[in-house]
């Protein structure tokens, strides 16, 4: 099976602009991960998606947003980009809605804001 | 609230030489563990993870770790280092929101 692809691997923006980044998971995993890892504050949560219905929220602001759609891929949208954004996010899928299931990560999106 | 906190963010060991690296946890519930590491520039691979079978988890690539309820511990060892097993280890604890709350991190070193 292929493993979670994760595009674009690298971007570059400017404060104030807007970003979307896309995550294929693994063919039948029904449940979509994000999280943002940085320097400073390590791996952590932003969302979780399971069927198309956000099930869990991080603690981010409104800026951070996702969805999923009927084929299980999910996007993730920043708006207003601010320099602290800056960061490797990574999604991950796992089959189904049980947390021992173990999670599989995608290599990430290096996301730099300027 | 779940934790996860692991000791040292960077540690070194000579080529050969045993792997031990903590991580305890704080949980209210009995807890889902696991272990990832991270080589430069990708994402995240399960090395092994704990779900209340067996308190000895084998992994990958020769690591294993045990579950210690009354220490709350999970630490992750290997016998004998390899260059190829410098990278960033994360411990993890699953909380019933199907959340992984990460500990920050250990930097493994292999000097040669």
């Amino acid at each position: 099976k292929a493993g979670v692809t994760q595009t674009p691997r690298y971007l570059i923006k400017t404060r104030g602009q807007q970003v979307t980044l896309s995550c294929s998971p693994i063919s039948g995993h029904r449940s979509v991960s994000w999280y943002q890892q940085t320097p400073g504050q390590g791996l952590q949560f932003l969302f979780e998606y399971f069927s198309e219905t956000q099930r869990n929220k991080g603690n981010f602001p409104g800026r951070f947003s996702g969805r999923q759609f009927s084929n299980s891929r999910s996007e993730m949208n920043v708006s207003t980009l601010e320099l602290g954004d800056s960061a490797l996010y990574l999604c991950a899928s796992s089959s189904s809605a049980r947390n021992t299931d173990t999670q599989y990560f995608g290599p990430g999106t290096r996301l730099t804001v300027l | 609230a779940q934790s996860v906190t692991q000791l040292g963010s960077h540690v070194s060991v000579s080529e050969g030489a045993l792997v031990l690296l903590r991580c305890n946890y704080s949980s209210s519930v009995p807890p889902y563990l696991f272990w990832y590491v991270q080589y430069p520039n990708q994402g995240l691979q399960l090395l092994l993870k704990y779900t209340s079978a067996a308190t000895l988890v084998k992994g990958i690539n020769g690591f294993e770790a045990e579950f210690k309820k009354s220490e709350t511990s999970f630490h992750l060892t290997k016998p004998s280092a390899h260059m190829s097993d410098a990278a960033e280890y994360f411990c993890a604890v699953s909380d019933s929101n199907y959340q992984l709350i990460w500990g920050a991190g250990t930097k493994l070193i292999i000097k040669p």
